[in-house]
């Protein structure tokens, strides 16, 4: 699976839009886009996850760019409950290579401020 | 309700005492993994398993062993555990890898608190 490049750390203030990137240079086609939170130390529980259309749920937002290279979550209206690390990461959705070695590095800490 | 179940949640025990931590999901998953998260270092993949009696080593497997025999369960064994060992492990399970990719989607456990004096 291809790696991501995330930033280690953001502030956004509360009721304002927190804007997420990350970055997957060396994605290939048939690879998807996930993003994961871990609030404190509890288990990472799943946001959303896309191939190359924007997608949008009841959490977030997420803008995949057209070459496929990055990507950004969007939580349109953050509240404290919303602080959290964020992890990118990208996995194959069809047969072949080393589907099961999941890289979720460092993540995103988010702080959301009042 | 649909879950990973991690035990021990806490546990402290010392140098060479060998320990397993078990993994259970309910959800008929194929495949289950194990992560460590230190401090600084974020979470680090263990082992995972594919399938039944289907293991393979992820970044970190050094000092750990596990097993799939059963759909179900996927125990992590440390047979001589170190201080180095020390830390939050969670196990995740998801339906398969390949296939549509709703199906990937990734449920953790609680985590297992491990502290080796």
């Amino acid at each position: 699976d291809a790696k991501t490049t995330q930033p280690p750390s953001m502030d956004c203030a509360e009721g304002r839009a927190a804007n997420l990137p990350c970055n997957h240079s060396t994605i290939s086609g048939n690879e998807y886009v996930y993003w994961y939170r871990q609030i404190h130390s509890q288990g990472p529980q799943y946001i959303i996850h896309g191939l190359k259309n924007n997608e949008t749920n009841e959490m977030a937002s997420l803008i995949i760019t057209e070459d496929r290279k990055s990507s950004t979550l969007i939580l349109p209206h953050a509240t404290l409950r919303d602080t959290a690390v964020y992890y990118c990461i990208v996995r194959v959705g069809g047969y072949g290579g080393s589907q099961g070695n999941l890289i979720f590095g460092k993540g995103t800490k988010l702080s959301v401020k009042p | 309700e649909a879950q990973v179940t991690q035990n021990p949640r806490y546990l402290i025990t010392v140098t060479g005492k060998k320990l397993t931590v078990t993994c259970s999901q309910n959800m008929n998953h194929e495949y289950m993994s194990w992560y460590r998260q230190d401090p600084g270092l974020g979470l680090r993949q263990i082992y995972y398993s594919m399938n039944v009696e289907v293991t393979d080593k992820g970044d970190v497997p050094e000092g750990y062993k596990v097993s799939r025999k059963e759909k179900r369960n996927f125990p992590l064994i440390l047979e001589s555990p170190s201080p180095n060992q020390t830390s939050l492990y969670f196990c995740a399970s998801s339906f398969n890898i390949w296939g549509a990719s709703g199906a990937n989607v990734l449920t953790f456990g609680a985590g297992s608190r491990l502290t080796v004096l």
